[in-house]
């Protein structure tokens, strides 16, 4: 059964370096999300990407978080300068469709720890 | 008022026990309602969704939404220990595509 994967499993930096969250999503989706869980918090939305554009965001997801779909495959989530309040499991997800009752399939996710 | 509660509190039940899980919302918006399930170290796995109020069937699960009271519960027979795991439910708008989730409940089911 297709499922979505992300690299690394844990990934550990100090505070102010970037890091790369990778995730490649389901072959023939075309929406992607990512989220994030805070040890002992709720899931929360970052932000929806479709057709190479952001088509929603939360408030969360400000300048320090980007975006991209480097090739046909891959969608990462770059955080430019890591604070330590962004420690926390990230999750990406993806669906074929949107807006509607689509299923949005998550991955394993990777955990954050900044130091 | 939170958009989507969830009282967290670690729930613990004897194998074959009924397992009752349910979460409020406050914003009368949300048209699509889902029941994710989370082992320990994974993803969230869609296990039921609804959209509609009433009640929802699959094998030894069912989903019951209630619009009006703005509550939906999942319900387990049967519980088995493979079932222990935490539950999480989760909500969106019609049109919108952020999920917005409770808080979760771990289950332990107890052979």
């Amino acid at each position: 059964e297709p499922e979505v994967t992300q690299t690394p499993s844990h990934q550990v930096t100090q505070m102010g370096q970037e890091v790369i969250l990778r995730c490649v999503p389901i072959s023939n989706h075309l929406y992607f999300y990512w989220y994030r869980q805070i040890l002992g918090q709720k899931v929360e939305f970052l932000v929806s990407f479709y057709n190479n554009e952001i088509s929603e965001k939360s408030e969360i997801f400000d300048d320090q978080f980007s975006v991209e779909r480097p090739d046909g495959s891959n969608f990462t989530l770059k955080i430019r300068s890591t604070k330590l309040e962004d420690s926390a499991m990230y999750f990406c997800a993806s669906s074929v469709l949107a807006g509607g009752p689509e299923t949005q399939y998550f991955g394993p996710g990777t955990r954050l720890l900044v130091l | 008022q939170k958009e989507v509660e969830q009282d967290p509190g670690p729930l613990s039940v004897p194998e074959g026990a009924i397992v009752s899980l349910n979460c409020t919302y406050s914003n009368s918006a949300f048209q699509y309602f889902m029941w994710y399930r989370q082992y320990s170290r994974k993803g969230p796995e869609l296990l039921m969704y609804t959209y509609s109020s009433g009640n929802k069937e699959d094998g030894r699960f069912t989903a019951q939404v209630d619009k009006s009271s703005k509550y939906i519960s999942l319900f387990i027979r049967d519980s088995q220990p493979s079932d222990s795991a935490t539950y999480l439910c989760a909500m969106k708008r019609d049109g919108n595509n952020r999920l917005a989730f409770g808080k979760g409940n771990q289950v332990v089911v107890i052979p």
